[in-house]
């Protein structure tokens, strides 16, 4: 069974740093395309970054390039979120989500981990 | 950057009616969109992908149609759990936008 799992959210002051994880299981993590999609309080879905299976090659939303670090460990399967100079519209949970194998879809959600930026 | 708009916002339905969402980009997004489901409180799910494909396990009263610009989710004879938000996607090798997202709320 595929499963991610986020952690390291919490409270935050703005401008301040966070670095989010999420534990990847049941699934080829070290060819897996991933992603980091968040979602403010009431509010829609907002894709936030997505990494190569190699780790070597980063993408960005406008709203956090330059701030957030995208990055991973495939040998503990593990995807990282660094978080700098927080903001108030930061504040949302944050979902780690695997894309599939066979396109560029996103075909797995984690649990999330909520950031609060106050 | 591809800009996705939903309509309606919110659709009010009863169950065992059919509705329809409506998804429009502002370029051609090659069948690269999805739909994905998302009920209260809870995690967002794969709905439909490439334009047309359920993913393992969704009922077959959804479907997804469209192409180029304008793309569409149906969901036939609405069930109680059906009730939820529902986002389009696209998607390619660098990038996924999603649209404003539609609530199905109970009529």
């Amino acid at each position: 069974e595929v499963q991610l799992a986020e952690s390291g959210g919490g409270l935050v002051q703005p401008g301040r740093s966070l670095r989010l994880s999420c534990g990847a299981s049941g699934f080829n993590f070290e060819t897996s395309e991933m992603n980091w999609v968040r979602q403010a309080p009431g509010k829609g879905l907002e894709w936030i970054s997505h990494i190569t299976w190699s780790g070597r090659v980063a993408f960005y939303a406008d709203s956090v390039r330059g701030r957030f670090t995208i990055s991973r460990d495939n040998a503990k399967a593990e995807l990282f979120l660094d978080m700098n100079s927080l903001r108030a519209e930061d504040t949302a949970i944050y979902y780690c989500v695997k894309e599939s194998s066979r396109g560029y879809y996103l075909d797995m959600w984690g649990q999330g981990t909520l950031v609060t930026v106050s | 950057d591809i800009q996705m708009t939903q309509s309606p916002s919110t659709l009010s339905a009863s169950v065992g009616d059919t509705i329809t969402i409506t998804c429009r980009a502002n370029k051609n997004l090659n069948n690269w969109l999805a739909w994905v489901q998302q009920k209260p409180g809870k995690v967002p799910t794969l709905l439909i992908y490439d334009t047309s494909i359920l993913d393992r396990g969704v009922p077959s009263r959804f479907s997804g149609s469209g192409s180029g610009t304008h793309f569409t989710l149906t969901i036939s004879s609405l069930q109680p759990e059906d009730f939820a938000t529902y986002y389009c996607q696209y998607y390619d090798s660098t990038s996924k936008t999603f649209g404003q997202g539609t609530r199905v709320e109970v009529k």
